[in-house]
This record gives C-alpha cells, sequence and structure tokens, in this order.
C-alpha cells in the first residue's frame, strides 16, 4: 500500500555505466518530482513534472533524463554515471486541494558509483 | 536559496515538549509555512502548513507570529521515534514550485 515507492532502493555501479531508477505513485496526483540529496544531506530539487509534461528543470546535467510514461510514474534515467552522481534520489508527488498542499515522498534510492 | 533561518540541532527529552523555532522575516502575504521532517535513511515526511493562523493536526501544532516573520513547531510530547532533521519551508501554495528545502534543524529526543 506504499504512495510513493521507488525501485531500487539500492544502486552500485561502475563509472560510465547507465542506469534508471523507478517511481510510481498510487494517490492519483499530477505532478510529480525528482530530488538529490547529496553527501552533505542537502536537498534539491532535479525535476518536476506535471500531468506527464515537464515543468522543471533545474541546472541538471543533460546525462540525466526523466521520462513520465503516464501520470503514476516518473523514471530517472542516468547516463554515463560519474562518482559525483552518488547520492540518495528521492521521488515525491503532490497533492494540492482546498487544504492545501503536501509532497509525499518515496523511500529514496541509493546510488553508489563507483 | 532556502528564506528561512533555523537552528543546526537541539536536544530535548523525552516526553517533553519539542518547540523548534524558524525565522522568515521575508516571507510574502501569499506564502505559506511549511514544516516536513526527515527521520535518517528515510524521505522526507509532511508535518503541518499554516498561513497566518496557528494550526494543529494529530502531529504537532504550528504557531505563526502575528507579522508572521517567525514560527515555532510544537511536538507537545517527544518521543525517541520523533528524532530526526525538520525543515521549515516558506512557499506559495498554488503551482507547481518544488519545495526548497534549508540545513534544517537536527532534533535529538533523549531518553
Amino acid at each position: 500500500d506504499t504512495a510513493v515507492s521507488q525501485t531500487p532502493k539500492y544502486l552500485v555501479t561502475q563509472m560510465g555505466n547507465d542506469k534508471s531508477i523507478k517511481c510510481e505513485q498510487n494517490l492519483g496526483h499530477d505532478t510529480m518530482y525528482w530530488y538529490k540529496q547529496d553527501s552533505k544531506k542537502f536537498l534539491k530539487i532535479m525535476f518536476s513534472y506535471n500531468n506527464k509534461e515537464l515543468i522543471i528543470n533545474e541546472t541538471v546535467p543533460n546525462r540525466f533524463s526523466p521520462k513520465s510514461p503516464d501520470k503514476a510514474h516518473l523514471n530517472l534515467h542516468i547516463n554515463s554515471l560519474e562518482l559525483g552522481d552518488s547520492a540518495v534520489y528521492f521521488c515525491a508527488s503532490r497533492q494540492y486541494d482546498t487544504l492545501g498542499e503536501t509532497q509525499y515522498f518515496g523511500p529514496g534510492t541509493r546510488l553508489l558509483v563507483l | 536559496d532556502a528564506k528561512t533561518t533555523q537552528p543546526p540541532s537541539m536536544d530535548c527529552a523525552e516526553g517533553r515538549a519539542a518547540n523548534l523555532p524558524c525565522n522568515h522575516s521575508t516571507i510574502s502575504g501569499n506564502e505559506y509555512v511549511y514544516w516536513y521532517r526527515q527521520i535518517h535513511s528515510q524521505g522526507p515526511q509532511y508535518i503541518i502548513h499554516g498561513l497566518k493562523n496557528n494550526e494543529t493536526n494529530e502531529m504537532a501544532s504550528l504557531i505563526i507570529t502575528e507579522d508572521r516573520k517567525s514560527s515555532t513547531l510544537i511536538l507537545p510530547h517527544a518521543t525517541l521515534r520523533d528524532t530526526a532533521v525538520y525543515y521549515c519551508i516558506v512557499r506559495v501554495a498554488s503551482g507547481n514550485t518544488p519545495l526548497v528545502f534549508g540545513k534544517g534543524t537536527r532534533l535529538s529526543v533523549i531518553a
């Protein structure tokens, strides 16, 4: 019954490889995000999608390519992985109603590039 | 950049109230105050938000000063499971803008 799920939870890979992280939300929300939390624990937005369309693309290298096949999924593909890509990646979805806004985060994917 | 200032760390005895302050002196009239927390190795979790009135839910209370330049998150009876980093964030409620996280306050609840 997890609201926002991510796979895999852990990802260890070699520099130069290409990898994907998947995110799914079963909350019926229209907006989804990818955040990155680096080794210093700063959480920063990477991408935002609304109804499968890219809304926000922060200054992220174009090796990172998000894809939203449908409203419930937002995947992140990373080409030519670098050491500096090692971080925890969080997916989130957004609920907005008359009571305000709430973002629901997934459990995170811990990426280690060797 | 985050528009809030929070103390880097605080301690609280288990069972006592934890009062976490936040300064947001440049808050705009249409910006809300949000609180999220991140327990170790987990994704951030929504706690509460408010515009100008004090708010309470099952997790916490939010007290916003009359001039809206600061606020306090209150966990009435802190438990060990409340040990986490607490983030105070100001933002408009509409639109698809992402959350801008600062450094937060690391709350340690001590037995």
